[in-house]
């Protein structure tokens, strides 16, 4: 299981981390991803970060604004979110990723972010 | 950047008819392409990884097939809980990227 925290109403140019707390499997070993869904949208690949977190990969839309950490004692998953912008409003889910699948096999249910004056 | 392109955008349909749904990739991915189910309010749903292999627990009325540049998922007889968005995937390199969707509607 995992679960997303951190959402809400942020003003442009703001900070927001957004958390996922898994459970119930070996997290560490795990690859995870972020993805968005603005509001009436598609998915949007987010973030990526290895199970050791030596290796990392954004979407160019965040590149430079976002950054993604782990912390594998605390079963944990973070996005430090800055220099926001409206186009960042959406909803943010923490997926884990299957290295065998190649795919997102757990999803959480998702955090809104706004960002708005 | 690899575009995946699905169609259509949307498809009507009836209980148990078969749904046809297309994702077209703007360079080869190999088999390295999923494909997820969302309904409304809900996160996705892993259904079809490695472009035809189903995930855990999902039911065999779906299929996935193609590589390289052409895939497609199809649901061979609708049921009431398969009328939802359809989203395809790629992980074949970075960014990762995922299809614009395909709402299936019940006619």
């Amino acid at each position: 299981q995992l679960v997303e925290s951190g959402g809400g109403l942020v003003q442009p140019g703001g900070s927001l981390r957004l958390s996922c707390a898994a459970s119930g499997f070996s997290f560490s070993i795990y690859e995870m991803n972020w993805v968005r869904q603005a509001p009436g949208k598609g998915l949007e690949w987010v973030s990526y970060i290895s199970s050791g977190g030596g290796h990392i990969h954004f979407a160019d839309s965040v590149k430079g604004r976002f950054t993604v950490s782990r912390d594998n004692a605390g079963n944990s998953l973070f996005l430090q979110m800055n220099s926001l912008r409206a186009e960042d409003t959406a909803v943010y889910f923490c997926a884990r990723e299957d290295d065998y699948f190649d795919a997102f096999d757990i999803w959480g249910q998702g955090t809104m972010v706004t960002v708005s004056s | 950047e690899i575009v995946l392109t699905q169609s259509p955008a949307t498809l009507s349909l009836s209980p148990g008819e078969r749904a046809t749904l297309s994702c077209r990739a703007s360079q080869g991915v190999s088999t390295y392409l999923a494909w997820y189910q969302q309904k409304p309010g809900q996160s996705p749903r892993l259904l079809i990884h490695n472009a035809s292999k189903r995930a855990t627990g999902i039911p065999a009325r779906f299929s996935g097939s193609g590589s390289g540049t052409e895939f497609t998922l199809t649901i061979s007889s609708l049921e009431p809980e398969d009328f939802a968005v359809y989203y395809c995937q790629h992980r074949f390199n970075w960014p990762l990227t995922f299809g614009g969707g395909t709402k299936v509607e019940i006619k």
